[in-house]
């Protein structure tokens, strides 16, 4: 079946901007997360979606970022007024519950670069 | 504080050869222990995953190992493949019903021909 897909894959913005990435779980897979990997650095948890509710948004780095989903679904991460240190890859993942033990699945990431 | 600590941080093998890629973590109370390969642009892909107690899976030229007493565990690659050249990243979750996972920095490793 297909696997998470994130879009679009390549974003240039100019700083100050607003982005939008979009992150299609696998279909059925009611956990959604949201990292980012810096340069160099490991995946940072920013926020995870049980349903189309976020209980834990402790990982979103600033006021500038949020993320909704909606039914059950598509979740969309928002960055406003986006900064140069913003400039990541940020990869979505799913899966078929929250547990600790149930699989977590990667889409290929958004490359996001902020001039 | 939760953390993963891998090492070496790359590696240059050559191809055919073996290699043991360590990770040490501090995770409690730990749930299980995931080794993932990443290639260069593509997202994570799960290799491995070890509970408390198992101490060993294999996947085919990958095999884990997991000490949970000490805290450690390993992933060695036999018989290396030009397509292994990948970052490899041991990801540890603490038992929770969050599902959050604390990675480690990975390692980069490089099959040379």
């Amino acid at each position: 079946g297909a696997g998470v897909s994130q879009s679009p894959s390549n974003k240039v913005t100019e700083k100050g901007k607003d982005v939008e990435l979009r992150c299609d779980p696998i279909s059925g897979h009611t956990a959604l997360y949201w990292y980012r990997q810096s340069l160099g650095q490991g995946l940072e948890f920013l926020i995870y979606f049980q349903g189309n509710s976020a209980p834990d948004k402790s990982g979103l780095p600033s006021d500038r970022f949020s993320a909704e989903r909606t039914g059950g679904s598509v979740s969309t991460l928002t960055i406003q007024r986006t900064q140069q240190e913003d400039s990541a890859v940020y990869l979505c993942a799913s899966s078929r519950g929250t547990a600790s033990t149930y699989e977590q699945y990667f889409g290929p990431g958004t490359r996001l670069t902020v001039t | 504080k939760n953390q993963v600590e891998q090492s070496p941080q790359s590696l240059i093998i050559l191809e055919g050869k073996n290699c043991t890629l360590q990770c040490n973590y501090t995770v409690s109370p730990f749930s299980n222990l995931r080794w993932y390969k990443q290639d260069t642009g593509r997202g994570p892909v799960s290799l491995t995953i070890m509970t408390f107690s198992e101490n060993t899976k294999s996947n085919g030229r990958y095999t884990a190992t997991l000490d949970a007493d000490t805290k450690q565990s390993s992933l060695h690659i036999t018989a290396s493949q030009l397509s292994d050249s990948a970052s490899y990243i041991c990801v540890v979750s603490a038992r929770s019903n969050t599902g959050k996972l604390i990675f480690g920095q990975g390692t980069t490793l490089q099959v040379k021909p």
